[in-house]
């Protein structure tokens, strides 16, 4: 079974800026995340979906984030602009309904440098 | 906020048990606890989840607390492939996971 896949693995970008991350889950996942996680802390949930529409985005700075997932399957996170303090791994990760409360599939992660 | 607290760093040898403490003291009655691993340029990966009841699997043991305000992950006999950080979290009825900012395991052979 494929993993949960992320482009680009690195990105590096000068503030004011804008990024764009991609996300693929695991095939049949409903319930798909993205999280923050700066260098030494653990990861911060950014926005959770399920199939197409948000379930939770409390914690997304929406003057500059936003995500989107288009179909219920692959999605986007996007910063614009970006500032120094985005600087972090962005992870991804997926989770079918049933055990999305306890057992989600990570991916890589995508690490950003804002300069 | 859900908040879990674990200790920064923990050392075991090789083959021996390591205990992996963590609280949470804000967690409510329908909140999950699960522990995730992270190794080096990777995300983290799930280890184990509990409710109220111990849990054993294939990869290790959780003991909660009968007040569920503490857990312990323990790893029954630690190689060097278990060093990592470990994430204990609390998990929300709707899939919220909130993490906590980890245990750095080193294993010395």
């Amino acid at each position: 079974e494929a993993g949960v896949a992320q482009s680009p693995r690195y990105k590096i970008i000068e503030k004011r800026q804008s990024v764009a991350f991609w996300c693929n889950p695991i095939s049949g996942h409903a319930t798909l995340y993205w999280y923050q996680q700066i260098l030494g802390q653990g990861p911060k949930l950014l926005i959770q979906f399920q199939n197409n529409g948000v379930v939770d985005d409390s914690q997304l700075p929406k003057d500059r984030f936003s995500a989107e997932r288009l179909k219920g399957v692959d999605s986007t996170l996007k910063i614009q602009p970006a500032k120094l303090e985005d600087s972090a791994v962005y992870l991804c990760a997926s989770s079918s309904i049933d055990r999305a409360v306890y057992e989600q599939y990570f991916g890589p992660g995508t690490r950003l440098t804002v300069t | 906020d859900a908040k879990t607290t674990q200790p920064n760093s923990m050392e075991s040898n090789e083959e021996e048990p390591v205990h992996l403490p963590c609280n949470h003291s804000t967690i409510s009655g329908t909140d999950y606890i699960h522990w995730y691993r992270q190794l080096p340029s990777q995300g983290p990966e799930y280890v184990i989840h509990g409710l109220t009841s111990n849990v054993n699997n294939r990869m290790a043991s959780l003991a909660i607390a009968e007040d569920r305000k503490s857990s312990t992950l323990i790893l029954h006999r630690a190689t060097l492939r278990d060093a990592a950080v470990y994430y204990c979290c609390q998990g929300t009825n709707a899939g919220k996971s909130t993490f906590g900012d980890g245990t750095t395991l080193t294993v010395k052979p």
